[in-house]
């Protein structure tokens, strides 16, 4: 069984500043993959970035960033000079290839 | 750029009604998904579709549950005597040969 954890249920950040949002997870499987996926209020689920388990390099995406650290299983997302866009909850998830399991989510707060 | 559809975008059923949830995922994919969010909670798996049969599915999706793909194009979710529970936003994803799955605006269902 997979299993994904986000231990911030909320997180805040000053407009301009970085933020670092934790996720966790544990799979049997040796290919796999991550993401990170935003949740405006609209509710829809909106793709942030991914990550190839097979790659060693941590995958960015402008002002997006991941930590992957594959042995200690984590996954963190970092958002420099965050925006008051940026303001979501975000949701870590990992596939093996059929059904995404999600985190419980951490809902970001961008301060003016 | 392609996207995956679903209507209605609300629907407010009565306790023991049939609900019909429509999904038009990406014409060239070949993997189709239902997710269910109830509200504050994360999102969960509920069933995963190809070449025309379930191929997964979870605990959560019992008999009251049911896909079909009628068409070339429509990707279906019927409950067939909804229950409070049953409220939440459902998500239809698709994908074509990778592990990215995209979503669409899902469907809040409603039930009084």
């Amino acid at each position: 069984a997979q299993t994904v954890t986000q231990s911030q249920p909320e997180m805040s950040v000053q407009e301009a500043e970085t933020v670092t949002l934790s996720c966790t997870y544990d799979t049997s499987e040796s290919d796999y993959y991550l993401f990170w996926y935003k949740q405006p209020p609209s509710r829809q689920m909106i793709l942030v970035i991914r990550q190839e388990a097979y790659k060693q390099q941590n995958a960015t995406e402008n002002r997006f960033s991941v930590n992957f650290q594959k042995a200690a299983k984590s996954f963190s997302l970092k958002i420099s000079d965050s925006q008051l866009g940026d303001a979501a909850m975000y949701f870590c998830a990992l596939t093996s290839g059929s059904r995404l399991t999600f985190g419980e989510g951490t809902q970001l707060t961008v301060n003016p | 750029e392609p996207e995956v559809t679903q209507t209605p975008s609300h629907q407010v059923t009565q306790m023991g009604q049939e609900v019909i949830l429509r999904c038009v995922p990406i014409s060239n994919h070949l993997y189709f998904y239902w997710y269910r969010q109830i509200l504050g909670q994360k999102v969960e798996f509920l069933v995963s579709f190809y070449n025309n049969e379930i191929s997964e599915k979870s605990e959560i999706f019992d008999d009251q549950f049911s896909v079909e793909r009628p068409d070339g194009s429509n990707f279906t979710l019927k409950i067939r005597s909804t229950k409070l529970e049953d409220s939440a936003m459902y998500f239809c994803a698709s994908k074509k040969e990778s592990y990215e799955q995209y979503f669409g605006p899902g469907t809040r269902l409603t039930v009084t």
